[in-house]
């Protein structure tokens, strides 16, 4: 069983810019969120996807989007990037639908963002 | 508003003691709480969790409590070890997304 994966790990961009991150989602797993965790704060939620669609979003404005594919991994996409959009971004998956209590989150490690 | 907050932003405990990190959560509704720990340069990794009609429940070393009167969580760990050393966060599941607090760094010297 494998676990969530994100690539890649860290990345560098300029303010304006457009960035795409990927997430493979934990075998089993049919639901992929994404947080941003700006550094020494808690993650923050963006928003969800399930059966390929959007399944609840975050305070986060439009220029946050993403995708699900058919086999659950999933993209966030970032336009016009901003100074402030320098975090850790964070893809967790979960089985939705029934969702299980126990264990029902797992992350991956991360991809670091920084804009300059 | 929602908001899950902590007490402390730092706790420093020594090897071989108990440590006790506390959580205040403000949506009386919520019905499920998650303690997580994240390490540097790692995601959050699922610690206990609980839900809203048990105020406690053990794992290994750990142990959650939850006191819905005042809208208070707290994670014990038992013999503190190195390993303990991270970040820990509590989070609340809500529809479908966690709201996570600031999160404490736990510190063990020895």
């Amino acid at each position: 069983e494998t676990g969530v994966t994100q690539s890649p790990t860290h990345l560098i961009k300029t303010r304006g810019q457009q960035v795409t991150l990927r997430c493979s989602s934990q075998s089993g797993h049919n639901t992929v969120s994404w947080y941003q965790q700006a550094l020494g704060q808690g993650p923050q939620f963006i928003f969800q996807y399930y059966r390929e669609e959007e399944n609840g979003r975050g305070n986060f404005p439009p220029r946050f989007s993403g995708l699900q594919f058919p086999n659950y991994s999933s993209e966030l996409n970032v336009n016009a990037l901003e100074l402030d959009d320098s975090a850790l971004y964070l893809c967790a998956s979960s089985l939705g639908g029934a969702q299980s209590f126990s264990y029902g989150y797992t992350f991956g490690s991360g991809t670091r963002l920084t804009v300059v | 508003g929602e908001s899950v907050g902590l007490h402390l932003p730092t706790l420093s405990v020594q090897e071989g003691d108990n440590s006790i990190i506390n959580c205040a959560y403000s949506n009386s509704a919520s019905d499920y709480f998650i303690w997580y720990k994240q390490e540097s340069g790692k995601g959050p990794q699922f610690i206990i969790d609980i839900r809203s009609n048990m105020d406690k429940r053990q794992g290994q070393r750990v142990t959650v409590l939850l006191n819905k009167t005042v809208k208070h969580l707290s994670l014990q760990i038992a013999a503190t070890q190195p390993g303990d050393s991270a970040v820990y966060f509590c989070a609340e599941d809500n529809t479908d997304k966690l709201i996570f607090g600031t999160g404490t760094r736990l510190q063990v010297f020895p």
